[in-house]
């Protein structure tokens, strides 16, 4: 049963443009999601994060909106850079519980 | 800050052998750390929470005799994958929960993983 679903296994943007990357997920008791950066044979860094209390954060060229509605995040980069390029996961937490649930990742190729 | 090292980064080892790997928290207390394996493309798969000084809670279908795990201190946690066999070759990563001062939620910070093949 896969909780949290990234439906596009691989994207490819041009430099400078933006990049949305998608977050699907089931269980509406998560409440608190985020997004990691994975390099290959590297673990993943912390890029943001929302809350459901929020619809939106932002943090320099990263946006994260938030749909509770539709249980749909997404991640916007702009503008996209080729230093960009690598796997981004989403992952969810519910209130009370440390674990996190991580989507399958999509790989991210910023065309120079 | 927030750093996390795990050691060795790579091993190879003959199928049989236990090997064990090392988490630590370089600059903060980590009163929870997280165990995870990874498979070539796919989602990092929880197999275990470490809490310092109690036992480790295993997720669903993670062999406890298997992937030993052992919460020492609040800045190291070691999983031994125990007589290991080449489907145990994945990549092994760790992470740590860092409490943000205050908020509800904690952050996990991520090791670099270790790279695990069994011959």
């Amino acid at each position: 049963d896969q909780q949290v679903k990234q439906n596009s296994p691989s994207l490819r943007v041009q430099e400078g443009r933006i990049s949305i990357l998608n977050c699907d997920y089931t269980n509406s008791m998560f409440d608190y999601f985020l997004w990691y950066k994975k390099y290959p044979a590297e673990g993943p860094t912390f890029l943001i994060s929302i809350s459901s209390i929020k619809d939106k954060n932002e943090d320099g060229r990263f946006t994260v909106f938030l749909n509770k509605s539709a249980k749909h995040l997404s991640l916007h980069i702009v503008p996209s850079q080729p230093g960009d390029s690598a796997v981004y996961f989403c992952a969810a937490s519910a209130q009370g519980a440390q674990k996190l649930v991580f989507g399958q990742g999509t790989r991210l190729t910023i065309n120079p | 800050g927030a750093v996390v090292s795990q050691h060795p980064s790579w091993v190879i080892c003959k199928s049989g052998t236990s090997v064990k790997i090392e988490c630590r928290s370089l600059d903060f207390q980590a009163t929870t750390m997280f165990w995870y394996r990874q498979f070539p493309k796919q989602s990092l798969m929880l197999m275990a929470t470490s809490n310092e000084g109690s036992k480790a809670t295993y997720e669903q279908g993670v062999e406890k005799d298997k992937f030993l795990i052992n919460h020492a201190s609040l800045t190291l946690s070691t999983l031994t994958v125990t007589s290991a066999h080449p489907e145990d070759s994945s990549f092994y990563i760790c992470s740590a929960n860092t409490p943000s001062g205050g908020l509800l939620y904690n952050e996990q910070f991520f090791g670099p993983g270790t790279r695990l093949t069994v011959l």
